[in-house]
């Protein structure tokens, strides 16, 4: 069983487009990571929350973790073909050296 | 730097036989992972390590094995391959843990086992 629930599992949208990731768990956590992984290659960290309700922006993309710890977002506005990728939530406990990562969701942004 | 390398990067093995994935980091971390990477699953922890000489299982660590006999090496053994562990492998590295803990990973092991 996955610790992490990713929604949706595959997205394909047109160039301009907002989209919403989802990443929920029935557990709570100490922090909330995303990554994008582009095919090929490693995962690349992009945000880490570490607070409920905090929100975080990098350009075009807003990143939320939910009040209880349980459950975070990722926001893109006017998507582009760059950022197409396997985008992967991971979270953190406080107990052990370990994160958790979540299923996956698979974005292609069409030109 | 080259940060974290990970060889092989592609190898075909037969049920029962063994290999060792070596991953190298020239970043001076502490932390090092094993994860497995299969579709829609997302990537499982298999083993992992806060230091030199350490290693802890992870999520998934049955039929593997682990070392770090150098800070800066991490290899993965697979002692008897089955077909299930056909799979891409992972390693990453990091600086001892706090809230903003960055993981830095490889570019993958895949890995076929007929």
């Amino acid at each position: 069983t996955q610790l992490l629930e990713q929604s949706p599992q595959f997205l394909s949208i047109q160039e301009g487009e907002n989209l919403t990731v989802y990443c929920n768990s029935s557990s709570v956590f100490s922090s909330l990571q995303w990554y994008r992984q582009e095919p090929g290659e490693g995962p690349v960290l992009l945000v880490t929350v570490v607070t409920g309700g905090e929100v975080k922006k990098l350009k075009r993309l807003t990143f939320q973790f939910g009040d209880a710890r349980k459950d975070s977002s990722l926001h893109i506005t006017a998507a582009q073909p760059g950022d197409t990728g396997l985008y992967l939530c991971a979270g953190g406990l406080n107990t052990g050296n370990q994160f958790y990562f979540g299923t996956g969701t698979s974005l292609t942004v069409i030109p | 730097n080259a940060g974290v390398t990970q060889t092989p990067k592609f190898r075909v093995l037969k049920t029962g036989q063994s290999m060792t994935l070596l991953c190298a980091q020239d970043m001076n971390h502490e932390y090092m992972y094993w994860y497995r990477q299969d579709p829609g699953m997302g990537l499982r922890l298999i083993h992992y390590s806060v230091g030199e000489g350490t290693t802890a299982k992870g999520e998934v660590p049955d039929g593997y094995n682990v070392s770090r006999l150098k800070k800066q090496n991490f290899l993965l053994g697979l002692e008897s391959a089955a077909p299930s562990q056909t799979s891409v492998y992972f390693c990453a590295s990091s600086y001892p843990r706090d809230y903003e803990e960055t993981q830095y990973f490889g570019p993958g092991t895949r890995l076929l086992v007929l």
